[in-house]
């Protein structure tokens, strides 16, 4: 069936960076876009940015720019987000969703957790 | 980019009906018909119940309905039932390949 499965919990100290994985099975995985969405603890969902997952284009939020990279790797069918700079509240479930411009599959979460 | 404006709560008793407002500008919800919403229960993810306005998923019930008048986009839900008791979320495009959502929703069933 078609599924994200994403990587394991992290736990970083301020100023480190986090790389999550994101696998997507069940379907061709350069047809469609994979968008990141982080819910920080009782908040409300944020889109950070997608890349096309056929050409490897980006585009990120404004508020991430600069501190997020997403990156696939198509022999893998596998999208990566890698946040740096870590701050405190960037303690987070991060969410990978395939687009285009509504999420119809959602990752597990991964949950990040900036702790010194 | 601000998040889009969606009331804190809405209430309704099981059989009735509820709309869930979403309000934006000219710049997202009032320029494009790409507005999705979601559903997302406690500590799971968030599942998509409206596509492109007022399109439904395979699957979705057909108690969930869209539509949009202007910068508003309003998911209404039918027939309440307990387990439609969660948090809701609008998404709209956003123009130059941006995405925002709106602050959540979160909808008890009485």
């Amino acid at each position: 069936q078609v599924q994200l499965v994403q990587s394991g919990a992290e736990v970083k100290k301020p100023g480190a960076s986090v790389k999550v994985s994101c696998k997507a099975s069940g379907y061709t995985f350069t047809n469609y876009a994979m968008h990141w969405v982080r819910q920080s603890p009782g908040q409300r969902l944020e889109w950070m940015g997608w890349i096309n997952a056929g050409n490897g284009n980006t585009k990120y939020s404004q508020k991430f720019q600069g501190r997020v990279t997403i990156t696939r790797d198509t022999s893998a069918s596998t999208a990566y987000m890698e946040l740096s700079s870590l701050r405190y509240e960037d303690t987070a479930v991060y969410y990978c969703a395939r687009g285009p411009w509504a999420f119809d599959i959602w990752g597990q979460g991964t949950m990040v957790i900036v702790s010194s | 980019q601000s998040a889009l404006t969606q009331p804190a709560s809405v209430s309704g008793s099981p059989g009735q009906s509820i709309t869930i407002s979403c309000t934006g500008t000219s710049s997202d919800v009032g320029s494009y018909d790409l507005v999705s919403w979601y559903q997302q229960h406690p500590g799971k993810a968030p599942k998509l119940m409206i596509y492109e306005g007022s399109k439904r998923p395979s699957g979705v019930s057909n108690r969930f309905s869209g539509s949009k008048s202007g910068n508003t986009a309003s998911l209404t839900i039918s027939g309440l039932q307990a387990e439609d008791e969660a948090d809701y979320y609008c998404c709209s495009y956003a123009g130059s390949s941006t995405l925002v959502f709106g602050e959540g929703t979160k909808l008890t069933v009485l």
